[in-house]
């Protein structure tokens, strides 16, 4: 149980383009997801909070406009990168809250390539 | 006081040896510990986690040792065999559901 799927797993773009990251929990329903970004051999980044229906909170230096976070339900929260460039390439994580003691599962990770 | 900081950043052991890999943090609001690992090019994975009310919890190989006065808390894992090569990241929050404060993070690496 607490499975956290993303779709896809890896992406390559070219720069200018838009892209979506999708993010399911798929034996339960979580109230909540998270979406992270990590460089190679850093630590997880927290870019911003999803709770269903209803905006997300983003954190401090994290441009809204740039990464729009859509959670429309219980189960399935999406990140579209706008405009994306070189810079935004980066391994993109979500988690979901859920299971008998509302804890945090992440998902397999989705690399992120852009040219 | 969102800090967490974890330590060694990197960690060699001999397969049968334990690594200990340790955590301190800042916040005294945190009441949820846990730690996570992560293979290279996947998502983290929730190992245990441990809430201030108890000193230690064990699963399976894995140890989580809490000192809520010193406000450290550290991961054992006993009998480690090469599989267990992986990066190990420790978290705090004030709730399971909360937001996440991250370590730095722990590469480690089991020898044959």
């Amino acid at each position: 149980g607490a499975v956290v799927s993303q779709h896809p797993s890896r992406v390559i773009c070219k720069s200018g383009t838009s892209v979506k990251i999708e993010c399911r929990s798929l034996d339960f329903q979580a109230t909540t997801m998270f979406w992270y970004r990590q460089f190679p051999k850093q630590s997880l980044m927290l870019m911003a909070t999803s709770n269903e229906g209803s905006k997300a909170t983003y954190e401090q230096g994290v441009e809204k406009d740039k990464f729009l976070i859509n959670h429309a339900s219980l189960t399935l929260s999406t990140l579209t990168v706008t405009s994306a460039h070189p810079e935004d390439s980066s391994f993109y994580i979500c988690s979901a809250t859920g299971g008998l003691y509302n804890e945090q599962f992440f998902g397999p990770g989705t690399r992120l390539t852009v040219l | 006081q969102q800090q967490v900081k974890q330590s060694p950043q990197s960690l060699i052991v001999q397969k049968g040896g334990i690594p200990i890999i340790n955590c301190a943090y800042e916040n005294t609001a945190f009441d949820y510990f846990p730690w996570y690992q992560q293979f290279p090019g996947k998502g983290p994975a929730l190992l245990i986690a441990i809430r201030p009310d108890v000193s230690e919890k064990k699963e399976g190989r894995f140890t989580i040792s809490f000192n809520k006065s010193a406000k450290q808390f550290s991961l054992h894992i006993m009998d480690s065999q090469p599989g267990d090569s992986a990066t190990y990241f420790c978290a705090a929050s004030g709730n399971a559901g909360n937001m996440l404060t991250f370590g730095g993070g722990t590469r480690l690496m089991v020898k044959p």
